[in-house]
């Protein structure tokens, strides 16, 4: 069975200092693994995707993330936190067998606080 | 272009009573899915539509939800009888063919 763990529930983060939302996953398979976005009373939104391309992959507003297969984990990182990151972030990875891209797997999520 | 539309936005209801959520997809999308975040967990999967066929219901979580999907453009996801357990947010999404799922900002749903 597939599953991801996000390693912090909470990240508090200074503006203008880097981010780093971690995500360990569980496959058997090659995963597609996903990032989304949740600002404050809006609907999920699709920040990146890893689909066993670019083991590095861009995403939008500046946000990044890392495939590693050696250490499971694909973390989100960004340069330069912004007051407008502060949301909550999930890992994703998609279900293979059952849906393949369609049937997501969420993590548990990660809030992001950005102090000024 | 609209997004996934979601309606009610929030819905309180007492224990036992029956609840209907709705979604709207974005126009054009034959894939149509149902989520839920209850409180303090994960986000997770319900349902899958394709059209107006059930794809993949195995993450109902009991005979108290019913979804539909008539015609194959609007679904509803009724509860009935709503327990208190059945609180959370209910996401819709949709999307193309294997294309990126769109989210709709949810049915946040507390049941007294």
């Amino acid at each position: 069975a597939q599953s991801v763990t996000q390693l912090d529930s909470h990240v508090s983060v200074s503006e203008g200092t880097p981010v780093l939302l971690r995500c360990n996953y569980s496959s058997s398979y090659s995963p597609s693994l996903f990032w989304y976005v949740q600002h404050p009373n809006k609907g999920l939104q699709l920040l990146l995707k890893y689909t066993s391309a670019a083991t590095l992959v861009k995403g939008i507003n500046g946000f990044e993330a890392e495939f590693k297969k050696s250490e499971t984990s694909f973390h989100l990182t960004k340069p330069s936190a912004h007051m407008s990151d502060a949301a909550e972030y999930f890992c994703v990875v998609s279900d293979v067998l059952r849906g393949g891209y369609n049937k997501l797997i969420f993590g548990a999520g990660t809030r992001l606080a950005v102090h000024p | 272009e609209a997004g996934v539309t979601q309606f009610p936005s929030h819905s309180v209801i007492e224990k036992g009573q029956t609840v209907t959520l709705r979604c709207d997809p974005i126009s054009g999308h034959d894939n149509l899915y149902w989520y839920r975040r209850v409180m303090g967990k994960e986000i997770k999967f319900l349902l899958h539509f394709v059209k107006e066929s059930k794809q993949d219901e195995s993450g109902m979580p009991n005979n108290r939800f019913l979804a539909e999907r008539t015609g194959g453009t609007y679904s509803t996801l009724k509860v009935q009888p709503a327990e208190l357990e059945d609180s959370g947010v209910y996401f819709c999404a949709s999307s193309q063919k294997t294309g990126e799922l769109f989210f709709g900002e949810g049915s946040r749903l507390t049941v007294l």
